[in-house]
């Protein structure tokens, strides 16, 4: 399968532990996004890279929130001690170029009990 | 930041009529407009898009306008399926961050 995949798919924590989610994109992409999606809502931007450099972090995101993709391939997004309100489907997403078709992963559903 | 607003949040038609949804946008910098396709439990999966030097962008039974005085998009859907039951977003970007509408989801009728 060459499109992009997140790992794991489903991940169900206690409240105030730390969980981390891993993307891996389609291998030429240089750009890789993450999102946050809710039940009948939209795909809401968390942050996004450029090969290595993180260029953007939505001000939703709160510092209990870190991406790292240190070598401009996988990405991983950590959550410090989660809360419930953090449970959503987590969605990570590459693409070629700014203004090109991304191309979305299956997300990794998040529930915090 | 850009905002973009997407209406009806529901729509049921019947096979075999058209179904349309609009969404406007606010930042008059964003040209690039993606349509996804959300299935349950499935990831979003792009339809069409079209870039802000085109007017309209068709793909068989699937059709994207842009009005760009406006700052509004729409999708037409001819002759649906009952596979095209599914949650539809549309999204607006300036080039950096995708902004996406809160969703449609459609109901197709046999």
């Amino acid at each position: 399968d060459t499109g992009v995949s997140q790992n794991p798919r489903h991940k169900i924590t206690k409240r105030g532990q730390n969980v981390t989610f891993r993307c891996d994109p389609i291998s030429e992409h240089n750009r890789l996004y993450w999102y946050r999606q809710t039940l009948g809502q939209g795909p809401e931007f968390l942050t996004y890279f450029q090969n290595e450099a993180q260029l953007e972090k939505s001000r939703l995101l709160s510092d209990r929130f870190s991406a790292e993709r240190p070598k401009g391939s996988f990405s991983t997004l950590e959550i410090q001690r989660t809360e419930q309100g953090d449970s959503a489907m987590y969605l990570c997403a590459s693409t070629l170029a700014a203004t090109d078709t991304q191309y979305f992963g299956p997300g990794t559903r998040l529930t915090v009990l | 930041g850009e905002n973009v607003e997407q209406h009806p949040s529901t729509l049921s038609v019947q096979e075999g009529d058209s179904a349309v949804i609009k969404c406007t946008y606010s930042d008059s910098a964003s040209n690039y407009f993606p349509w996804y396709k959300q299935e349950l439990g499935k990831r979003p999966q792009l339809i069409i898009d079209i870039r802000s030097n085109v007017g309209e962008k068709k793909d068989q039974r699937i059709a994207v306008t842009l009005n760009k005085t406006a700052k509004h998009f729409s999708l037409h859907i001819t002759e649906t399926q009952p596979e095209d039951s599914a949650v539809y977003f549309c999204a607006a970007t300036p080039g950096n961050q995708f902004y996406f509408g809160t969703g449609t989801s459609l109901t197709v009728i046999p």
